[in-house]
């Protein structure tokens, strides 16, 4: 079983709607939690991250994290079809440096016009 | 101007051969990092460079060898290609090993 579990869909949402995503872990000890985006045939790109519980928002997505139920998520308001992505979970213990990250396998998500 | 650049993109070669990918950054950072994404999307850390030195390296076969002429470049070298390493290989640098880092657009490997 892999330590990073997530859907890797495709999750295909109406523009306007929201995206939720979401991922779950075993490591009870992962305290930073990311959310990367990906593009057809590019490199990841970092989106946001939390450190530890709560949430954060950022313009039109906001990250949650439930370390009580290992859970994370990430809620895109308003989808805009450049929305249109790969989007991966990683997440790290406080000790592992940025290059120890645990990568979920990734939702595909499509928004159609 | 590409701040994490690796060339070549697309790369397809014959079981047996021997390849390099490189990767350079112009963003002065001093962490650069090999990553392998499957066909499944499941990206791994195969090694991570501080200054010139490995200090990262996860359970690679050792048919592949990273090689840092200096912290601005981030050389994969693999012998005897195997089908199995088909992949996207990105390569990623970040300021130091605790801050985010920031990946090139990754080269596409196919053996056959």
């Amino acid at each position: 079983q892999k330590e990073v579990e997530q859907d890797p869909g495709p999750l295909s949402v109406p523009e306007g709607a929201i995206v939720s995503l979401n991922c779950t872990y075993s490591n009870s000890a992962f305290q930073y939690f990311m959310w990367y985006r990906q593009y057809s045939r590019k490199g990841p790109e970092l989106l946001m991250y939390t450190y530890s519980s709560g949430n954060k928002e950022d313009g039109r997505f906001t990250a949650q994290v439930d370390k009580s139920s290992k859970y994370i998520s990430l809620f895109i308001r308003d989808s805009q079809p450049s929305d249109s992505a790969t989007y991966l979970c990683a997440m790290k213990r406080t000790t592992d440096s940025w290059g120890k990250l645990q990568f979920g396998a990734g939702t595909q998500v499509v928004v159609t016009p | 101007d590409t701040a994490v650049s690796q060339t070549p993109k697309y790369l397809v070669t014959q079981m047996g051969n021997d390849k390099s990918i490189k990767c350079e950054q112009n963003l002065g950072h001093d962490t650069m990092y090999w990553y392998k994404q499957d066909s499944k999307k499941f990206l791994k850390i195969m090694f991570s460079y501080n200054n010139k030195e490995l200090i990262i390296n996860e359970t690679v076969p050792n048919r592949f060898s990273p090689k840092s002429p200096d912290k601005a470049h981030l050389n994969l070298h693999i012998n005897s290609l195997e089908l199995g390493d088909s992949a996207v290989y990105f390569c990623a640098s970040s300021r130091n090993g605790d801050t985010e880092a920031f990946f090139g657009q990754g080269t596409r490997l196919t053996v056959v």
